[in-house]
């Protein structure tokens, strides 16, 4: 069981360049979502994902967008990255039924922009 | 959204017990105390969750407040392994957005 796969684990762009960041968990799990980490910081929602098909803005949106392509995956993409988004990356899932609200993370992708 | 304040930072002896405060004066009644911790350089992990009573499990133990305005979680025996950062969160039932304050670190001395 694998539970919630993020890649890549590292990544360097330049300014200006794009990218997409994946997530896929293997859980069936409805809820999933998008954390960004900067140095020392809590944890801040970018988007999310209550079931397939939809997403919503979390407390950062502004520069990403994301993808909810199947049930399994959870994609975001930088259209234009910028060194602000610096930043260490999280993907989450969770069962938001009620039955079981434990919340699991990826390992986290280390995104550079210079 | 409701809001939790935790300490920033917290010390605790190696094999003692530790009890990491929580307040959330404005919490509702559908909101559930979560806790997840994050060791260094990993991803978050569940620690445990409650509503209104006191709860344990194989990590630790929560204890609520009876009118829910704070909470504690409660290490039994702080091993070197516990040290990280601890999140106290409040997720309504039936509400998917989860989202994090900054937590307490918690160093603990061996």
């Amino acid at each position: 069981n694998a539970g919630v796969t993020q890649t890549p684990k590292f990544q360097v762009l330049k300014t200006g360049q794009s990218m997409t960041l994946q997530c896929a968990q293997d859980m069936n799990h409805n809820s999933m979502y998008w954390y960004r980490q900067d140095p020392g910081m809590g944890l801040r929602l970018i988007y999310y994902s209550a079931s397939e098909g939809t997403t919503d803005k979390g407390e950062v949106p502004n520069g990403y967008n994301v993808s909810r392509l199947n049930k399994r995956e959870f994609s975001l993409r930088l259209e234009s990255a910028a060194p602000s988004q610096t930043s260490v990356y999280f993907c989450a899932s969770s069962d938001n039924s009620g039955r079981d609200p434990e919340a699991f993370f990826g390992q986290g992708t280390r995104l550079t922009v210079v | 959204d409701a809001k939790t304040t935790q300490p920033n930072s917290m010390e605790s002896n190696e094999e003692e017990p530790v009890h990491l405060p929580c307040n959330h004066s404005t919490i509702s009644g559908t909101d559930y105390i979560h806790w997840y911790r994050q060791l260094p350089s990993q991803g978050p992990e569940y620690v445990i969750h409650g509503l209104t009573s006191n709860v344990n499990n194989r990590m630790a133990s929560l204890a609520i407040a009876e009118d829910r305005k704070s909470s504690t979680l409660i290490l039994h025996r702080a091993t070197l392994r516990d040290a990280a950062v601890y999140y106290c969160i409040l997720y309504p039932f039936g509400n998917e957005k989860l989202t994090f304050g900054t937590g307490t670190r918690l160093t603990i001395i061996p």
